[in-house]
């Protein structure tokens, strides 16, 4: 059965504090592995998708890495629009997406 | 602007009562999917369709129904409403069900069961 966890549950930074959010996963054969943004009251919104291990993307503050085991949000030099909660997804054999619980971001001024 | 459209936004519903919460895309998305969210839960899938006329259970499919008549909606029906099904509910859409589509999701449905 597949498995997302992400680490920490919350995380408050200052402003320009770069961090990075955890997550880890257990999946029998990973078709892929998506983050999300949801803020308050809204529907998660795509970032990115990462197939194998090593690859890289990037938007903006953001950058996304994985490996065989966990993948990383990097949160470079943050501002206060970047609050939000941000979540973890994996995809196996074609199936439904299947969500961590998320990591819940405030970065103040 | 093309996305998907939930409806209604929020509703608050006596327990034993049926509900329909709509869900209609314009993207032309094969596949669909319900999740419900709930705080220190996540979301949790209810059901999907990888195709119009297809459907299949996901992870928390007992009390709920849905149908896909066409590739544009995907309705799920609570046929007889519990406080337990109080929840935020998210429809979603992919492109394809094969590897790497992102989903994109409407802006949820609030619905209290009281």
């Amino acid at each position: 059965e597949d498995q997302v966890t992400q680490s920490p549950e919350a995380l408050r930074l200052q402003e320009g504090e770069s961090s990075s959010l955890n997550c880890s996963y257990t999946v029998s054969g990973l078709r892929g592995l998506f983050w999300y943004r949801q803020d308050p009251g809204k529907g998660p919104e795509f970032l990115f998708t990462l197939y194998s291990a090593g690859e890289e993307k990037e938007k903006e503050r953001l950058k996304a890495t994985l490996t065989k085991k966990e993948s990383f949000l990097h949160i470079t030099a943050p501002k206060p629009e970047d609050s939000a909660t941000y979540l973890c997804a994996v995809q196996s054999r074609g199936h439904a997406l299947n969500f961590g619980k998320g990591t819940s971001l405030l970065v103040t001024p | 602007i093309a996305g998907i459209t939930q409806a209604p936004t929020s509703q608050i519903l006596a327990a034993g009562r049926r509900m329909t919460l709509r869900c209609t895309q314009d993207m032309r998305h094969n596949a669909m999917y319900w999740y419900r969210q709930d705080l220190g839960l996540g979301l949790r899938l209810i059901h999907y369709s990888n195709t119009a006329g297809t459907t299949g259970k996901g992870e928390v499919p007992d009390g709920y129904s849905v149908s896909r008549a066409n590739t544009d909606d995907f309705p799920l029906t609570l046929a007889s409403a519990v406080p337990s099904q109080t929840s935020v509910y998210f429809c979603a859409s992919s492109e394809d069900v094969s590897r790497g589509y992102g989903y994109t999701f409407g802006s949820g449905t609030r619905l209290t069961v009281v």
